[in-house]
């Protein structure tokens, strides 16, 4: 069966550093970081490549990291200097990589982050 | 980045009823490959995005056929031909072209 299933913490303190799981089973393909503010539109932040290659949201680059491990069918997302603007929920979804356009096929139930001190 | 707009931001419909949303992207969204690379989405409430049309026209498997999709270049249109209830929630429109993909900002469709 083909899932993928976000975690990390629900609270964050402002600056600190947010550290998000994408566990993914029944498939190693491209894998991508979205996010949504509360009643807002979905942002698409980064994307790790089958073979690991790396993409990155133009305004978010600076701060934010995606990562893979392998033996943990796992796509780790960092972001730093976290701020109240930050917060909502965050999607991993699945990119099917042998068509030219960029789409999601499939994602998780994401996690919900808040920004608070 | 491409920008993406959506026209109406709301829209409330009559069961049965068709229903319409267009998109609008600030570059073109056609490839070299003569394929133009605009999806739709459906956020129904508290759940995660799902994918309903990709390049412009195709169904996603399972959607339903009253969904379609059109247009070319830089205008787009999805259509409802009868609403149902279970349709409503936020459509966005996505552009595949051009890395970062983004997003429109959603059109949320209710039923009166």
């Amino acid at each position: 069966q083909v899932t993928l299933k976000e975690s990390g913490p629900v609270l964050v303190k402002p600056t600190e550093t947010l550290t998000l799981t994408c566990t993914v089973s029944g498939f190693r393909m491209g894998v991508s970081w979205i996010r949504q503010p509360p009643g807002k539109a979905l942002e698409w932040l980064a994307h790790i490549f089958s073979n690991d290659e790396k993409a990155y949201s133009t305004s978010l680059k600076s701060r934010v990291t995606i990562s893979r491990d392998t033996s943990k069918s796992q796509v780790v997302l960092t972001m730093t200097n976290m701020d109240p603007a930050d917060a909502g929920t965050y999607y991993c979804a699945r990119r099917i990589e042998d068509r030219l356009g960029w789409y999601f096929d499939l994602w998780g139930r994401g996690t919900l982050v808040t920004v608070s001190s | 980045d491409i920008v993406m707009t959506q026209t109406p931001l709301s829209l409330s419909v009559t069961p049965g009823q068709p229903a319409s949303i267009s998109c609008k992207s600030s570059q073109s969204l056609l490839y070299s490959d003569g394929l133009t690379y605009l999806y739709w989405y459906l956020q129904k409430p508290g759940q995660s995005p799902q994918l309903l049309i990709y390049e412009v026209s195709s169904r996603f498997s399972g959607v339903p056929d009253r969904f379609s999709g059109s247009g070319s270049g830089t205008d787009f249109t999805l259509k409802i031909s009868r609403v149902e209830a279970e349709d409503v929630g936020t459509y966005y429109c996505m552009q595949g072209r051009h890395i970062p993909p983004t997003f429109g900002p959603g059109t949320k469709v209710d039923i009166q």
